[in-house]
């Protein structure tokens, strides 16, 4: 089976940086996501990491360390529309190329 | 594209009543997915289908669930007979293939409460 640990909620201000880490355990791993999901809505995909090393996609990062079973999300110039969920999610190719997800972290943004 | 479509967006039923979720994918993805989420355990793999055929339900709960799929255009998710702790939000999601770098797309969700 897989372990996907992630912290449950973060707070940070706006205009300011925040890093949701996010730990894996996995036999066959495939590749990490990372997706945010809005309070009622659906998640929606932000960002895909297969070998380590940092993604870089505006105001939004996302790091990998494969030998470690370490990922973090980093978004920068946090804006209030970005107060969400952020699910971690891992494909396991030992287990079909299902992904499975996290917990989430709820991430709020203060004025 | 439309993308994902699920029907009903909410569902409210009483115990013992037989309810049935639906989706469309995005024409083109030969990967389709049910999951569950709940605030205790999180987003949760129930069953997924490659070229409409079941490839893994391992994740179903019990017997009271049942999911099928006719054709490439759409999946029905059965439970008979609900009870409430199956309220939930209910999605469903494709994908291109097994291996996709951009994931899964998701529906909207069907958000059912069993009283």
């Amino acid at each position: 089976g897989q372990n996907i640990d992630q912290p449950t909620e973060m707070t940070a201000t706006e205009g300011a940086i925040v890093q949701i880490n996010c730990t894996y355990q996995t036999s066959g791993f495939n590749g990490l996501f990372w997706y945010q999901q809005h309070a009622g809505e659906a998640p929606t995909f932000l960002s895909y990491n297969v070998l380590d090393g940092l993604e870089e996609k505006g105001r939004f990062s996302s790091f990998l360390s494969r030998s470690k079973g370490y990922s973090y999300l980093l978004l920068k110039e946090l804006q209030m529309k970005d107060s969400a969920s952020y699910l971690c999610a891992v494909r396991d190719y030992a287990a079909g190329n299902k992904l499975t997800f996290g917990g989430g972290t709820r991430v709020l943004v203060k004025p | 594209d439309a993308g994902v479509i699920q029907s009903p967006r909410h569902e409210v039923t009483e115990m013992g009543q037989e309810v049935t979720l639906r989706c469309k994918p995005i024409s083109g993805h030969d990967y389709l997915f049910w999951y569950r989420q709940t605030m205790m355990r999180g987003l949760e793999l129930l069953i997924y289908f490659n070229n409409n055929v079941p490839i893994d339900d391992s994740g179903m709960p019990e017997d009271r669930f049942s999911a099928k799929m006719p054709n490439a255009s759409f999946s029905t998710l059965k439970i008979q007979p609900s009870e409430p702790r199956d309220s939930a939000v209910y999605f469903c999601a494709s994908s291109t293939d097994g291996a996709s770098k951009y994931g899964y797309t998701f529906g909207s969700g069907t958000r059912l409460t069993v009283v």
